[in-house]
């Protein structure tokens, strides 16, 4: 069964500062993984995703993460927090074959940046 | 553009009753998922459908049902057997092509009860 854990419920960074959220996964087979971006009171929003090529994956809004799979850890990095990046940000795994696709999502890390 | 459009933003249930939401999107994907969010515990699936007509129990499907008669529609109905229904209720949509394809949300459902 497939699993992710988000390491810190709520991170708080100074504006500019780099910002780190923790991912780890575990999964039976070679994962597919997701960051998700939530504002208040909206639905998910997709920042970036690895599907098995390069290991360090550029997303939108000048986001990255690195697939460690030694580590089995998928963290999210930006080098300077800006104050719009306050929001939730979720981690997924994706399994499955042909039309079936089972996701589990972590429960989310809490980002707030700080003037 | 393409996407997933919820309604209504807001909801409240009066006890005893049955009400439904309302998911549709155009983005010609053929499957949807239905999945409830609470603080703390992120999402968890409801029901999912990876084509017209055919739907799956999802972790947490009782108290709920759904059905898929339209490839674009996939409406929730959350019933009176579900004694903690007040959550964030959000729908998704992917092109049923596998595990790599991200799934696409719409901007959800605040659920209360009166």
């Amino acid at each position: 069964a497939q699993s992710v854990t988000q390491l810190g419920s709520h991170v708080s960074v100074s504006e500019g500062a780099l910002v780190l959220l923790r991912c780890n996964y575990s999964s039976s087979v070679p994962p597919y993984l997701f960051w998700y971006v939530q504002y208040p009171n909206q639905g998910l929003q997709l920042l970036l995703k690895y599907t098995s090529a390069a290991t360090l994956v550029k997303g939108i809004n000048g986001f990255e993460a690195e697939f460690k799979k030694s580590e089995t850890s998928f963290h999210l990095t930006k080098p300077s927090a800006h104050m719009s990046d306050a929001a939730e940000y979720f981690c997924a795994v994706s399994e499955g074959s042909g039309g079936y696709q089972k996701v589990t999502f972590g429960t989310g890390t809490k980002l707030q940046v700080i003037p | 553009d393409g996407g997933i459009t919820q309604s209504p933003k807001y909801l409240f249930r009066k006890e005893g009753q049955n009400v439904t939401l309302s998911c549709e999107q155009n983005l010609n994907h053929d499957a949807m998922y239905w999945y409830r969010q609470d603080p703390g515990q992120g999402l968890r699936l409801i029901y999912y459908s990876q084509i017209v007509n055919d739907f799956q129990k999802g972790d947490i499907a009782e108290g709920y049902s759904v059905s898929r008669e339209k490839k674009e529609s996939f409406p929730l109905t959350v019933t009176s057997a579900q004694k903690n229904p007040t959550a964030f209720y959000l729908c998704a949509s992917s092109s049923g092509q596998g595990a790599r394809q991200p799934q696409h949300f719409g901007d959800g459902t605040r659920l209360s009860i009166l």
